[in-house]
């Protein structure tokens, strides 16, 4: 059974400052890994899909790398703002099946003003 | 289009009934996708299509659950009677072939079981 960490649990900044999330996974069969912004009330965001090891994608003040050799992406905002709050989801496409994800449990982050 | 649409937002239902959930994803997406999301845990895949086709199906996805995307457009999810560890949130997610560009996903049903 895959199984996909994400690390911390939860996070709590002031506003500007700069974090990270870490999201681990086996590397094997490995096709893609996702990142979603899921805000309160909300739908799922799609922020990056990355496919090759070495990637390195960016949208604003949020970047992402990608090391599918050791099974592990980070993700990167930096000057958080209050707007940034909403949890952050990694979500790995591996082995036989073109459809199913594999989500972590998420990154919960609350940016103080 | 204004997005994956998902009806209705929240459900109660008395455990024992019947559920039907519906979305109507991006309509030029051909891959559909169904998710559940209990408190704590990240989203769980239940089965997708694509197209009309139903592709995969989760082990999650007992013998109560069946999905259909009868045109290959809109698709249900229905719940035959329900049990109260149904309680979650049902999410549903469309994409091209592939989902290079990631899963466009609705803002999901809520149901509650009781």
């Amino acid at each position: 059974i895959l199984n996909v960490e994400q690390s911390p649990q939860s996070l709590h900044v002031q506003e500007g400052d700069s974090t990270n999330f870490t999201c681990s996974f086996p590397s094997s069969n490995f096709y893609a890994l996702h990142w979603y912004r899921w805000e309160t009330a909300k739908s799922p965001e799609a922020l990056f899909v990355m496919t090759l090891n070495g990637d390195e994608k960016k949208k604003g003040r949020i970047s992402a790398t990608l090391n599918t050799k050791e099974g592990y992406s980070y993700l990167y905002i930096k000057g958080s703002q209050p707007e940034d709050s909403a949890t952050y989801l990694c979500a790995l496409g591996a082995g036989g099946s073109q459809g199913n994800l594999i989500f972590g449990k998420g990154t919960k982050l609350s940016v103080k003003p | 289009d204004t997005g994956v649409s998902q009806d209705p937002r929240h459900k109660i239902t008395k455990r024992g009934q019947n559920v039907t959930f519906r979305c109507d994803p991006i309509s030029e997406h051909n891959r559909l996708y169904w998710y559940r999301q209990t408190l704590g845990q990240g989203p769980e895949f239940l089965t997708y299509f694509q197209n009309e086709a139903q592709l995969e199906k989760s082990r999650l996805l007992s013998d109560r659950f069946s999905a259909e995307r009868p045109k290959g457009s809109f698709s249900t999810l229905e719940i035959q009677r329900t049990e109260q560890g149904d309680s979650a949130m049902y999410l549903c997610a469309s994409s091209l072939a592939g989902g290079e560009l990631g899963y466009t996903f609705g803002s999901g049903t809520r149901l509650t079981v009781v």
